[in-house]
């Protein structure tokens, strides 16, 4: 089993809608919680970053963590074609090093 | 201006050969990282060095041997390249002890042919 499962997709909604993207994890030890939005042939770019739960808001962009379901998830209102992109989360347990643990990422298209 | 910055962009290279790819960043952050990502678009951490020493090593085949030179740069030299290692290679930094995020390169998209 791997330590962060997500779906991978693809995901395809029409402009306007109101997306929802989700991960969950087997480590409780996970601390620190992040989206991750990846263009084609582009690195990814950190999109909300949260450490522990609860939820945290950014223009669009809503993040929740739930740490007693071991479950994350990523809300996109008013979804635009510019936000097709793949969604990768990742978290990381803290201390020194850092590691990331990513998902699979979901691909999401967004129709005009 | 670039926050973390590598090259080449695409490598295109034969079985068996040697080839290096180079990183640097110039937000001042403390940590560096090699992450690979295959053919599915799985991320997975290959190397972390945190103000020049090696903090992580992921069971990366010893044909890859990263470099950091100071804080601002690490490369990447891969001997004796394989079909396998063909993949895109994302370099990436963060500063631990303030918080958490890491930001990430553009990528080197490497073709073993």
């Amino acid at each position: 089993q791997k330590e962060v499962e997500q779906d991978p997709g693809p995901l395809s909604v029409p402009e306007g809608a109101i997306v929802s993207l989700n991960c969950t994890y087997s480590n409780s030890a996970f601390q620190y919680f992040m989206w991750y939005r990846q263009y084609s042939r582009k690195g990814p770019e950190l999109l909300m970053y949260t450490y522990s739960s609860g939820n945290k808001e950014d223009g669009r962009f809503t993040a929740q963590v739930d740490k007693s379901s071991k479950y994350i998830s990523l809300f996109i209102r008013d979804s635009q074609p510019s936000d097709s992109a793949t969604y990768l989360c990742a978290m990381s347990y803290g201390g020194a090093t850092n590691k990331l643990i990513f998902g699979t990422g979901t691909l999401l298209a967004v129709q005009p | 201006d670039t926050a973390v910055s590598q090259t080449p962009k695409y490598l295109v290279t034969q079985m068996g050969n040697d080839k290096s790819i180079k990183c640097e960043q110039n937000l001042g952050h403390d940590t560096m990282y090699w992450y690979k990502q295959d053919s599915k678009k799985f991320l997975k951490i290959m190397f972390s060095y945190n103000n020049k020493e090696l903090i992580i090593n992921e069971t990366v085949p010893n044909r890859f041997s990263p470099k950091s030179p100071d804080k601002a740069h690490l490369n990447l030299h891969i001997n004796s390249l394989e079909l396998g290692d063909s993949a895109v290679y994302f370099c990436a930094s963060s500063q631990v002890r303030r918080d958490r995020k890491a930001f990430f390169g553009q990528g080197t998209r490497l073709t073993v042919v």
